[in-house]
């Protein structure tokens, strides 16, 4: 079993649809939940960053963490072509102090 | 967050040859990470590189292959030695910022032939 599990997509939506994003993990240890969006040619930027289960608002997104289902969870409400990325699931067990362990990503097309 | 900057944006390198990414950030930080990125593949950490000490490194990496320098808290090299067309990846500088999670710099795309 891999440590994480993340559907590669791609996910195609039309523009103004709410879109989920999934990982699945199996390393109990890990503690801290992030999500990264990255553009092509670029460098990974940080989205949504949470270490407790429950939902987690920022604008348009909301992270999602289930740690009984080792799940996590990243909804995009109204969509926007803008948002077409690659989105990457990331967790640790240390916070700030260790390496992360990355899911493969997600591409996301959002159609005008 | 921190501004990241690395440099080479990219490169095309000959086999058997070695190069060096440097990382640059625009404040001090005490942790420093290198990552990997192959096509289709995750992000892979390399080595955590902690100003002051010696780089620690993950299974499957090692210092020979992947030195690494963290001579002050603004700035960290990784070299890419012997390279072979395997070695072609996307190689990423992260560093803490506040005691919590860790932002990237652009990556140096790297491509050996």
């Amino acid at each position: 079993q891999k440590e994480v599990e993340q559907d590669p997509g791609p996910l195609s939506v039309p523009e103004g649809a709410i879109v989920s994003l999934n990982c699945t993990y199996s390393n109990s240890a890990f503690q801290y939940f992030m999500w990264y969006r990255q553009y092509s040619r670029k460098g990974p930027e940080l989205l949504m960053y949470t270490y407790s289960s429950g939902n987690k608002e920022d604008g348009r997104f909301t992270a999602q963490v289930d740690k009984s289902s080792k799940y996590i969870s990243l909804f995009i409400r109204d969509s926007q072509p803008s948002d077409s990325a690659t989105y990457l699931c990331a967790f640790n067990s240390g916070g700030g102090a260790d390496g992360l362990t990355f899911g493969k990503g997600t591409h996301l097309i959002i159609q005008p | 967050s921190a501004v990241i900057s690395q440099k080479p944006s990219r490169d095309i390198c000959q086999r058997g040859t070695s190069l060096t990414i440097q990382c640059q950030v625009d404040s001090q930080v005490t942790m420093m990470f290198w990552y990997r990125q192959q096509p289709g593949q995750s992000l892979t950490l390399i080595a955590t590189a902690n100003q002051g000490s010696e780089a620690t490194y993950e299974s499957g990496f090692v210092i020979d292959k992947f030195p690494i320098s963290r001579p002050n808290l603004t700035f960290s090299t990784l070299t890419v030695s012997n390279m072979s067309p395997e070695d072609s990846s996307i190689y990423l500088c992260s560093v803490v910022v506040r005691g919590e999670t860790q932002y990237f710099g652009p990556g140096t795309r790297l491509l050996v032939l």
